[in-house]
């Protein structure tokens, strides 16, 4: 059972735009801007999105956004290419004694 | 550019110590700001946060294995390392070291990770 709750998977055609949700607690996404979220590729490791909800690290394309709204944190992928296909996980920061918490992930099928 | 590598045994025997070590270069362990982790990814799930150690020697444990886990840091040879104890079959996974950084919040760059199986 994850601390953070995601859709197991979602789907989107290219060109389209899909959007995934992270719901967490006051304790978690809530209370903190220290929402991030991984990309992760089969057999790959993962790699770094988003940082502080809603920034994006030097090179990754400015197609993938953050956002938040109370306790839920999204990932909008927008202009979805065939090589955004893969799994996405959601973090936070937590103030209880498991200080990083993540999502369950969730598979971008891009059909 | 930060580069992790993890090294350790592909292969565990049940109730022993799982060790593995992350080498790093491009980046000194000791600059501040940084923690220095291990988060792991049992067969198709997803992931967990194991644990991370300051270059002071400060540690944070996940809880669910607070009992079981000890990271240590090797300034010298800018590495750090992971020892999880009684391990079972339950334990196989991916494990990665990773960077946190603290002002974001996040773990900015990780190793490309280390499949240890428990087994006899």
């Amino acid at each position: 059972q994850s601390a953070l709750t995601q859709p197991a998977s979602v789907s989107g055609s290219p060109g389209q735009s899909i959007t995934i949700s992270c719901t967490g607690t006051s304790s978690d996404v809530g209370g903190y801007e220290y929402v991030s979220w991984y990309q992760q590729h089969p057999g790959k490791a993962p790699k770094l999105m988003i940082y502080d909800v809603t920034n994006r690290p030097s090179g990754v394309s400015d197609r993938f956004s953050g956002s938040k709204s109370g306790n839920t944190a999204s990932l909008t992928i927008s202009g979805l290419q065939a090589e955004d296909e893969a799994d996405y996980y959601c973090s936070s920061y937590s103030n209880s004694n498991t200080l990083v918490v993540f999502g369950g992930g969730t598979k971008l099928t891009v059909v | 550019q930060v580069q992790l590598q993890e090294s350790g045994p592909g292969l565990v025997e049940p109730s022993q110590t799982l060790s593995l070590t992350c080498t790093v270069s491009g980046g000194s362990i000791t600059s501040g700001g940084y923690y220095w982790g291990w988060i792991r990814q049992l067969p198709g799930k997803g992931l967990e946060w194991i644990g991370y150690i300051y270059y002071s020697g400060s540690t944070y444990y996940n809880p669910s294995l607070k009992s079981l886990v000890t990271i240590s840091i090797g300034t010298s040879k800018n590495h750090f390392s992971l020892r999880l104890s009684s391990v079972t079959a339950a334990d196989t996974a991916v494990y990665y070291c990773a960077r946190y950084a603290m002002v974001q919040g996040s773990f900015d760059y990780w190793g490309q990770g280390a499949l240890v199986t428990v087994s006899s």
